[in-house]
């Protein structure tokens, strides 16, 4: 069965910086796109930032770009979200994702994201 | 960006119930429209995709129907694994948008 593990989640001070990790197994990592998504303590889920299959490609949430980047090391099937000047309403559990749909050429489709991790938390606080 | 609303933010239903769960977009969105189930402390689960068709293991009673810019999920017998908050999102671009969910809970 298809599997993501995040790890990297912690507690880190306002400005401060973390990297988050996502390990995929039991399935071809280096042909998807994948994700990040967040939710908030209480909250509903935020779309945080996707990557193409070979990470040439990466868009953002306009409450991450500029802070946060995502990346991909095909070779050891893992996906990044390096997270830097970091904010209170950043605190979240962070989920990677494989998106479901597929690129063909320039043109790619997308379907959805139908593995997730179990997630890992991130607490911003002084 | 577009923008999705969810109605209602929530419900109450009983086992056996008809529920449906409206999804709106702020702009037409073609068919690039999905549903998720999250229980308390899990990830989401993707129930259908590209506005109708069920993934792969997900029961028939979940069905998705719409167009353009709005859509539904309508559960035909709401089942006691079911109580969830429901979120739909969208897919036709980036930002990969989600509606701000609708909890269903027993009546």
């Amino acid at each position: 069965q298809e599997q993501l593990v995040e790890s990297g989640g912690g507690v880190v001070q306002p400005g401060g910086s973390l990297r988050l990790s996502c390990a995929a197994s039991r399935f071809s990592f280096s042909m998807y796109n994948m994700h990040w998504v967040r939710q908030a303590p209480g909250k509903g889920l935020e779309w945080v930032a996707i990557i193409s299959p070979d990470g040439s490609k990466r868009y953002y949430a306009d409450s991450v770009k500029g802070r946060f980047t995502i990346f991909r090391e095909n070779s050891k099937n893992t996906l990044f979200l390096e997270m830097n000047s970091l904010r209170t309403e950043d605190t979240a559990v962070y989920y990677c994702a494989k998106e479901k749909g597929y690129c063909s050429g320039d043109r790619c489709y997308y379907y959805g994201m139908d593995v997730w991790g179990q997630g890992t938390t991130v607490t911003v606080s002084s | 960006d577009i923008q999705l609303t969810q109605s209602p933010s929530s419900l109450s239903a009983s086992v056996g119930d008809r529920v449906t769960i409206a999804c709106r977009a702020s702009q037409t969105i073609d068919k690039y429209l999905n549903w998720y189930q999250q229980k308390p402390g899990k990830p989401p689960k993707l129930l259908i995709y590209a506005t109708s068709t069920l993934q792969n293991g997900v029961p028939s009673r979940f069905s998705g129907s719409g167009s353009g810019t709005d859509f539904a999920l309508t559960i035909s017998s709401l089942q006691p694994d079911d109580f969830a908050t429901y979120y739909c999102q969208r897919s036709l671009s980036t930002p990969h948008t989600f509606g701000p969910g609708t909890k269903v809970d027993i009546k």
